[in-house]
């Protein structure tokens, strides 16, 4: 089985200062990590994805994520926050033996309000 | 390049009917994946299809079901409709077998009265 936690319900920065939201995963073998946003009544965005190598994945709009296999994290980064970051924030994990792409687990979400 | 596109965007339906949701993925990709997203909550995985054949399935009753074509559009049917099954239904798509993540569709809003 594979699930995905997502701590926080709700994260608030100001902007221009750095903010993090939390992820930790488990899964029975390795993982494959992302994380999409969404914005209201639409579809999710990709932003980025762990598969291997550096454990520090950069991905779109200025996000870097963070994989930490002892603590089973992906904690989703972004060194100045924009009010435009303002969304919902989801983490999603997939175990690396499936053979198909299909069947990944989401968390639950973190909205993201960055105040000006 | 089109996106995921899918259709319809909004949908009213009584208890007990039926419903047709569709979705047309990117061009190149051959896998399309169905999730159910209630309010509140993240994605639930449903359905994945590669070459018309079903490759995956969630924890959804037989009430759901799903088919892709030849030309890798897909349809999720859901019968007996109830009121638990008003949520937004994402359609993605990916290249089968490359580890990228998916690229969603805006999603069929379902309310079902």
């Amino acid at each position: 089985a594979q699930s995905v936690a997502q701590p926080e319900d709700q994260v608030n920065v100001a902007e221009g200062n750095p903010l993090t939201v939390k992820c930790t995963y488990s899964v029975s073998g390795n993982p494959y990590l992302f994380w999409y946003v969404q914005y209201p009544n639409r579809g999710l965005q990709f932003l980025l994805k762990y598969i291997t190598g550096d454990n520090l994945v950069k991905g779109s709009y200025g996000f870097e994520a963070e994989f930490n296999k002892s603590q089973t994290s992906f904690h989703l980064k972004k060194p100045s926050a924009l009010v435009s970051d303002s969304a919902l924030y989801f983490c999603a994990v997939r175990d690396a033996g499936y053979t198909n792409a299909g069947k990944s687990t989401f968390g639950d979400g973190t909205t993201l309000t960055v105040k000006p | 390049d089109a996106g995921v596109t899918q259709s319809p965007t909004h949908l009213i339906k009584t208890r007990g009917q039926h419903v047709t949701l569709r979705c047309s993925p990117i061009s190149g990709h051959k896998s399309v994946s169905w999730y159910q997203q209630v309010l509140g909550q993240g994605p639930q995985f449903i359905f994945q299809y590669y070459e018309k054949e079903e490759r995956g399935r969630g924890n959804f009753p037989d009430r759901f079901s799903a088919r892709q074509f030849p030309n890798y559009s897909s349809e999720l049917n859901v019968n007996a409709l109830l009121l638990g099954d008003s949520a937004l239904y994402l359609c993605a798509s990916s290249p089968f077998g490359v580890d990228h993540g998916y690229t969603f569709g805006s999603g069929t809003r379902l309310t079902v009265v």
